[in-house]
């Protein structure tokens, strides 16, 4: 089974912190994503990696950035947080290359981030 | 552009009773087609895909889902509802021409159930 690990479960973070989400998956897979969860408005895919040391912009970037160093890890980046930030956000991955495919995206239990 | 639109952000059926969620997309070309689940304080579960092929899908837990390329819809159902159901379950598209080469998710329904 694929393993999807996100760091925290819960993270309380201040205003103008720095904040790093962390997020591992164990089964080799190319492509990797963030989203955030809101109530009403599903799920927001805000950056994505298809390779190492690749990334492309989602539909939400704004206030974020990523970084994927190896493989197996891709981290999400709050620059300096804000109040809007406050959400749950979810990890995935994918095997397969190329834009699409038909393989599913397997994600983490998630990061319930608070900033105060 | 794809979108995903899932009638009724809830719907609540009794123990045993039918479950049908709806789901509806917009694609120019037929898409790959995905159920998740997420239950409380937890990530998203795959339960069923299509991709080609037959048109009747089944996964996990009981749950099917009938591709209809005619009406653009991929509903999910299951005979008789279980408390465990009791969930958010999604519907999201792919294109499999690559154009976009993401989901792209709909707003989420929640399933309750009654005992």
């Amino acid at each position: 089974d694929v393993k999807v690990t996100q760091s925290s479960r819960y993270l309380v973070k201040r205003t103008g912190e720095k904040v790093f989400l962390e997020c591992v998956q164990d089964m080799d897979h190319e492509n990797m994503f963030w989203y955030r969860q809101d109530p009403g408005l599903g799920l927001r895919l805000i950056y994505f990696s298809y390779d190492v040391k690749m990334k492309e912009k989602g539909d939400i970037p704004e206030g974020y950035s990523v970084s994927r160093e190896k493989k197996e890890r891709f981290s999400l980046i709050l620059e300096s947080a804000s109040t809007n930030q406050t959400s749950m956000y979810l990890c995935a991955s994918r095997s397969g290359t190329g834009w699409s495919s038909n393989q599913p995206q397997h994600f983490g239990d998630g990061t319930r981030l608070s900033i105060l | 552009a794809q979108s995903v639109t899932q009638l009724g952000s809830h719907v609540s059926v009794s123990e045993g009773a039918l479950v049908l969620l709806r789901c509806n997309y917009s694609s120019s070309v037929p898409p790959y087609l995905f159920w998740y689940v997420q239950y409380p304080n937890q990530g998203l579960q795959l339960l069923l895909k299509y991709t080609t092929g037959a048109t009747l899908v089944k996964g996990i837990n009981g749950f099917e889902a009938e591709f209809k390329k005619s009406e653009t819809s991929f509903h999910l159902t299951k005979p008789s509802a279980h408390m465990s159901d009791a969930a958010e379950y999604f519907c999201a598209v792919s294109d499999p021409r690559g154009s976009q080469g993401n989901l792209i998710f709909g707003k989420g329904t929640k399933l309750s159930v009654k005992p």
